[in-house]
C-alpha cells in the first residue's frame, strides 16, 4: 500500500523560503511522477508542479520563477522549495502521485498535507 | 491554461437524492478528466478518472460521463458520508487545473 508522508516548516516570514519533503513508502519510487498541490484556506486546489525519479520537472508557469522540485531517489523522497514567500502562499501543501505512470495526473495517493502560514 | 468551471458552486440535498454536478473545460480535453471528493481537513480522494472510470473501492452510486468540454458527476442515491466538496480536474495538458469546487451539503 503506497503511503506518502510529508513534513516541513509550518510558519514562515515573508521573503523566506518554503521547504517541504515527502517520503514514499510501500511502493516503487522509480517510474512515477511526483507532484505538489496546494490549497489556500477555504479555497480550491492549485497544481504546483511534478518531478520524475530522474528529476525531469514541469512547473506551473504561475509559480515557475520561485519553485524548485528535487528528488533523492536513494531515500524515496522528493522535495519542494518555494522562494520569496508572501501571505498569498499561505496554504495546505500536499504531495501526490498518480494512479500509474500513464495516468500520472490522476492523483490517487496523497500526503497528509502541511499547513504553511506566512506571517510577519 | 485550461479553465475548469463547475456548477453549481453549492447544492443542498437529502439522503437518497440523485445529484448531478457539471464541469466545463475552456477547451477540449478528450476524456482526460478526474473527479475528487474532499472532506474538511482531509486530502482529496480520487473518485473517477478518465471521465468515467470508477476508482477501485469507490461505491457504484458514483458515476461520471462526458468528453470534450462537458462532463458530469452523478451520485445516484446520496448517503450521509457523501456530503463533502467535489472537484473536477483536467489531466490533458500542463498546468493541471482544477474546478473551483462544488459543496454538497444536507438540506
Amino acid at each position: 500500500q503506497v503511503q506518502l508522508q510529508q513534513w516541513g516548516a509550518g510558519l514562515l516570514k515573508p521573503s523566506e523560503t518554503l521547504s517541504l519533503t515527502c517520503a514514499v513508502y510501500g511502493g516503487s519510487f522509480s517510474g512515477y511522477y511526483w507532484s505538489w498541490i496546494r490549497q489556500p484556506p477555504g479555497k480550491g486546489l492549485e497544481w504546483i508542479g511534478e518531478i520524475s525519479h530522474v528529476e525531469s520537472t514541469i512547473y506551473n508557469p504561475s509559480l515557475k520563477s520561485r519553485v524548485t522540485l528535487s528528488v533523492d531517489a536513494s531515500k524515496d523522497q522528493f522535495s519542494l522549495k518555494l522562494s520569496s514567500v508572501t501571505a498569498a502562499d499561505t496554504a495546505v501543501y500536499y504531495c501526490a502521485r498518480g494512479t500509474s505512470s500513464w495516468y500520472r495526473a490522476y492523483f490517487q495517493h496523497w500526503g497528509q498535507g502541511t499547513l504553511v502560514t506566512v506571517s510577519s | 491554461d485550461i479553465q475548469m468551471t463547475q456548477s453549481p458552486s453549492s447544492v443542498s440535498a437529502s439522503v437518497g437524492d440523485r445529484v448531478t454536478i457539471t464541469c466545463r473545460a475552456s477547451q477540449g480535453i478528450s476524456s482526460w478528466l478526474a473527479w475528487y471528493q474532499q472532506k474538511p481537513g482531509k486530502a482529496p480522494k480520487l473518485l473517477i478518472y478518465a471521465a468515467s472510470t470508477l476508482q477501485s473501492g469507490v461505491p457504484s452510486r458514483f458515476s461520471g460521463s462526458g468528453s470534450g468540454t462537458d462532463f458530469t458527476l452523478t451520485i445516484s442515491s446520496l448517503q450521509p458520508e457523501d456530503f463533502a466538496t467535489y472537484y473536477c480536474q483536467q489531466a490533458n495538458s500542463f498546468p493541471r487545473t482544477f474546478g473551483q469546487g462544488t459543496k454538497l451539503d444536507l438540506k
